[in-house]
């Protein structure tokens, strides 16, 4: 079955530093992959996607790539901030349009 | 938000009382989720629907049922509330742009069983 698996937290950073969340995922057919951001108390907003192999999804200085070879798209970003302390969330689309979640990395950031 | 409303926003009931979680959409998207959210679990998928009177079980459906009477409304039901379902609920839809397909989120309704 389908299914998405995420680096557990949480991960604690200070500013400008680099941030690397590993998300790889198992799928039959060619999924669409996503990374959603859910700052407290909000529901899950989409940062960055991408729908085929080798594309690169970015973001507010996010990027993440599909790697159909090592089924990964892991989220990344050069130097984090304080207003980037949030939960991040792997995510894929099935071809009959089913969502499935990792369980969340949560990030700080600290000044 | 792609026109989501979830009511009420907080809930608080007693174990064995029925309750019932509304997600609204402004913008007739046919496919509606409910899914809870817990720690360590991520989002997990409760039930979906794909039109008015289509729905499906998700990977946690037991104790939950579903409505969909009119596309705008897709209602989530715990019949008889237990402990176990305390948990953050979202409402999300699908929605297709420019071919690509995404997924939007209601604010979630934080839901206390005692």
């Amino acid at each position: 079955g389908n299914s998405v698996t995420q680096m557990e937290g949480p991960v604690t950073l200070s500013e400008e530093a680099f941030l690397t969340i590993n998300c790889t995922y198992t799928a039959t057919g060619y999924p669409s992959l996503f990374w959603y951001v859910q700052y407290p108390g909000e529901g899950l907003q989409l940062l960055l996607k991408a729908t085929k192999a080798d594309d690169k999804g970015s973001n507010k200085g996010f990027e993440a790539t599909y790697r159909k070879e090592t089924t990964s798209f892991h989220l990344e970003k050069g130097s984090v901030q304080v207003s980037d302390s949030a939960v991040y969330f792997c995510a894929l689309l099935d071809t009959g349009n089913q969502f499935y979640f990792g369980t969340g990395t949560s990030l700080t950031v600290i000044p | 938000d792609a026109g989501i409303t979830q009511s009420p926003r907080h809930k608080v009931t007693e174990t064995g009382t029925p309750v019932t979680l509304r997600c609204h959409q402004t913008e007739n998207h046919r496919y509606m989720y409910w899914y809870r959210q817990d720690p360590g679990h991520g989002l997990r998928l409760i039930h979906y629907s794909y039109g008015v009177k289509d729905t499906d079980k998700g990977e946690v459906s037991d104790g939950y049922s579903v409505s969909r009477s009119k596309t705008e409304d897709f209602l989530l039901t715990l019949e008889s509330a237990t402990s176990s379902q305390t948990s953050v609920y979202f409402c999300a839809i699908s929605v297709a742009l420019d071919r690509n397909t995404e997924a939007f989120f209601g604010q979630g309704t934080r839901l206390t069983v005692v």
